[in-house]
């Protein structure tokens, strides 16, 4: 299967809300609410920010949100901060117990 | 907490097979639960290697499902990876993770750079 399509990147000052997008088909985005976002700063693990298209676990703020429209799906950031400077990934089922992953976004925080 | 640390050598030569070892603390695998692994190869994205099911069930990306075996140690609570025949594009930072029911992966190791080369 071909990878998610990401933005590269995307930007916003501080206080401001930014949304990146998460492209697949109906064969994975499209066809299954198992939507996961993960926040990765350099050298450090991935983190897990959203499941299940819009569910946050514990401890992840609630500026962090998610949704899904038809193939795409978005992860929202509101009230950017300085420690959101990270690259986020998207991933879905993408059905026979397989993932699939986008390209990855890198978000800068002016 | 569950905390994972990958492991095994950094430089494989074409042709041979890359073993790579995820150790699990704070957890015991054999209680729930899938384990995966995952890659980023230099300037790509993430790609999705498969994931084991505490029964033994394995699952495998189907690009690489010909190369790939994972299993479990149990006595040491860690899991493994052996991918065979490995060309230049296998050179990666390779991930461990826990993965869910519902195919989100909960928490990652560090990674573990591999690079292929002669």
């Amino acid at each position: 299967q071909s990878a998610l399509t990401q933005p590269p990147s995307a930007s916003g000052s501080p206080g401001q809300s930014v949304t990146i997008s998460c492209t697949g088909t109906s064969s994975d985005v499209g066809g299954y609410n198992y939507v996961s976002w993960y926040q990765r700063h350099p050298g450090k693990a991935p983190k897990l920010m959203i499941y299940d298209v819009t569910k946050r676990p514990s401890g992840v703020p609630d500026r962090f949100s998610g949704s899904k429209s038809g193939n795409t799906a978005s992860l929202t950031v509101s009230g950017l901060q300085a420690e959101d400077e990270a690259d986020y990934y998207c991933c879905s089922y993408a059905g026979n117990s397989n993932l699939v992953f986008g390209g990855g976004t890198k978000l800068t925080v002016l | 907490q569950v905390q994972l640390q990958e492991s095994g050598p950094g430089l494989v030569k074409p042709s041979e097979t890359l073993s790579l070892t995820c150790a699990v603390s704070g957890y015991s695998i054999s209680s729930g639960y899938y384990w995966g692994w995952i890659r980023q190869p230099p300037g790509k994205g993430l790609q999705w290697i498969g994931k084991i099911h505490y029964s033994g069930s394995t699952y495998y990306n189907p690009s690489l499902e010909s190369r790939v075996t994972m299993s479990f140690d149990t006595s040491k609570n860690q899991f493994s990876l052996n991918l065979r025949s490995v060309t230049d594009a296998d050179t990666a930072v390779y991930y461990c993770a826990r993965v869910s029911s519902s195919s989100y992966c909960d928490y990652w190791g560090q990674g573990t750079v591999v690079t292929v080369s002669s």
